[in-house]
């Protein structure tokens, strides 16, 4: 059965620094790959996303993250953490022969940002 | 920026009483869908829906649960008789594509459902 495994509950680290998350996914097919952030009160932000092609992708607020066939990864990483990046990260895996939106959720990780 | 919305933001019911969660989907998109998050676990897949029909649904949702689209603007999770295993928050999400298609679902901030 499809999974995604964050084995970062929680991750603090000091503003400037930076930052990666872990993301490793069970699937058997090419999945599609996904990270959603979401601050207190908000709803689920897309970040970024891969399909196919370049296995670096950016996304938005300087974030990007790396897919790693081998490795079965996605982590997610920014080189400069920012006070305004403290937030739930999650990670999600999305099936490619399917139609239906049914994305597969990681436990998310939540980051502390310290001034 | 368009954008999901959904409502109530916050619902507080009675063990066995019936609950409607609304959802406003970005205008063009075409799928629809309903997560939901119980305190501290995963966002888990409900439902989804396309061409007023659902497409797929998780054993989560069982007879209990049932989706609509009454007009062509709203979308909306009913849930019976609610039972304490129910309280969570509940995302609403809408996509132009199925993710198949390469397609972004956007997430509502959720409406959080506490039974009690």
């Amino acid at each position: 059965a499809q999974s995604v495994t964050q084995p970062d509950i929680h991750i603090t680290v000091s503003e400037g620094a930076s930052l990666e998350l872990r993301c490793n996914y069970s699937y058997g097919a090419t999945p599609y790959l996904f990270w959603y952030v979401q601050s207190p009160g908000q709803g689920l932000q897309l970040l970024l996303k891969y399909f196919s092609g370049d296995t670096l992708v950016q996304g938005i607020k300087g974030f990007e993250a790396e897919f790693k066939r081998s490795q079965s990864s996605f982590n997610l990483r920014k080189p400069s953490v920012h006070w305004s990046d403290a937030a739930e990260y999650f990670c999600a895996v999305g099936e490619m022969s399917s139609n239906t939106g049914k994305l597969i959720f990681g436990q998310g990780t939540t980051l502390q940002v310290k001034p | 920026e368009p954008e999901v919305t959904q409502t109530p933001s916050h619902q507080v019911t009675q063990m066995g009483q019936e609950v409607i969660l609304r959802c406003v989907p970005i205008s063009n998109h075409l799928y629809f869908y309903w997560y939901r998050q119980i305190l501290g676990q995963k966002v888990e897949f409900l439902v989804s829906f396309y061409n007023n029909e659902i497409s797929e649904k998780s054993e989560i949702f069982d007879d209990q649960f049932s989706v609509e689209r009454p007009d062509g603007s709203n979308f909306t999770l009913k849930i019976r008789s609610t039972k304490l295993e129910d309280s969570a928050m509940y995302f609403c999400a809408s996509s132009a594509t199925g993710t198949g298609k390469a397609g972004e679902l956007f997430f509502g901030e959720g409406s959080r459902l506490t039974v009690l």
